[in-house]
């Protein structure tokens, strides 16, 4: 069946650091893959997706690239803020006609000190 | 337009009891799923709604779990009666019918404590 695993938390980090949060997946076929970030207090918001190999993925400074031959997926972004501070779970889903569901990694806490 | 809504935000309830949660999907969105996230783990899936159908009921961890969406639209999911092991965050996210990288649109999540 399908998996995503990624690196456990939790990560501490300073203002304007670089981060880098790993997801590497197993699936049938040719899933989407994406990148949700819970905000303290907050629901799951997508944060970015990408449908197809090599499409790169960037929303809010932060970057991910579809890697098929590596099965991997990592988040990226270049100078990290306070309120990057969040959990983020990446994800991936089976393509189906009507809709599909969503399996996701275990989370990653990112904690970005002033 | 208001995003996903979810209630109770909390529920603490003892073992045996009954609780039922409830969720509102976005105006519009015929996918309707139930996730949780039990004692920090990853989030799983539960099931899935297209409109009024249960589409992929796969995820329910056993009977004491029953989901509806009557007339297709809030959906409620009942456990009954509740187990330790039921505590945890459940998430309830809508998108649209059609695509399947459609972006699913998640609610708060109810957090559930069993004592």
């Amino acid at each position: 069946g399908n998996s995503v695993t990624q690196m456990e938390g939790p990560v501490t980090l300073s203002e304007e650091a670089f981060l880098t949060i790993n997801c590497t997946y197993t699936a049938t076929g040719y899933p989407s893959l994406f990148w949700y970030v819970q905000y303290p207090g907050e629901g799951l918001q997508l944060l970015l997706k990408a449908t197809k190999a090599d499409d790169k993925g960037s929303n809010k400074g932060f970057e991910a690239t579809y890697r098929k031959e590596t099965t991997s997926f990592h988040l990226e972004k270049g100078s990290v803020q306070v309120s990057d501070s969040a959990v983020y779970f990446c994800a991936l889903s089976s393509i189906k006609a009507a809709g599909n569901k969503l399996t996701f990694g275990g989370g990653t806490r990112v904690l970005v000190k002033p | 337009e208001a995003g996903v809504t979810q209630f109770p935000s909390h529920s603490v309830i003892e073992k045996g009891q009954t609780v039922t949660l409830r969720c509102d999907p976005i105006s519009g969105h015929d996918n309707l799923y139930w996730y949780r996230r039990v004692m920090g783990k990853e989030i799983k899936f539960l099931l899935h709604f297209v409109k009024e159908s249960k589409q992929d009921e796969s995820g329910m961890p056993n009977n004491r779990f029953l989901a509806e969406r009557t007339g297709g639209t809030y959906s409620t999911l009942k456990v009954q009666p509740a187990e330790l092991e039921d505590s945890g965050v459940y998430f309830c996210a809508s998108s649209h019918f059609g695509q399947a990288s459609n972006e699913q649109f998640f609610g708060p999540g109810t957090r559930l404590t069993v004592l």
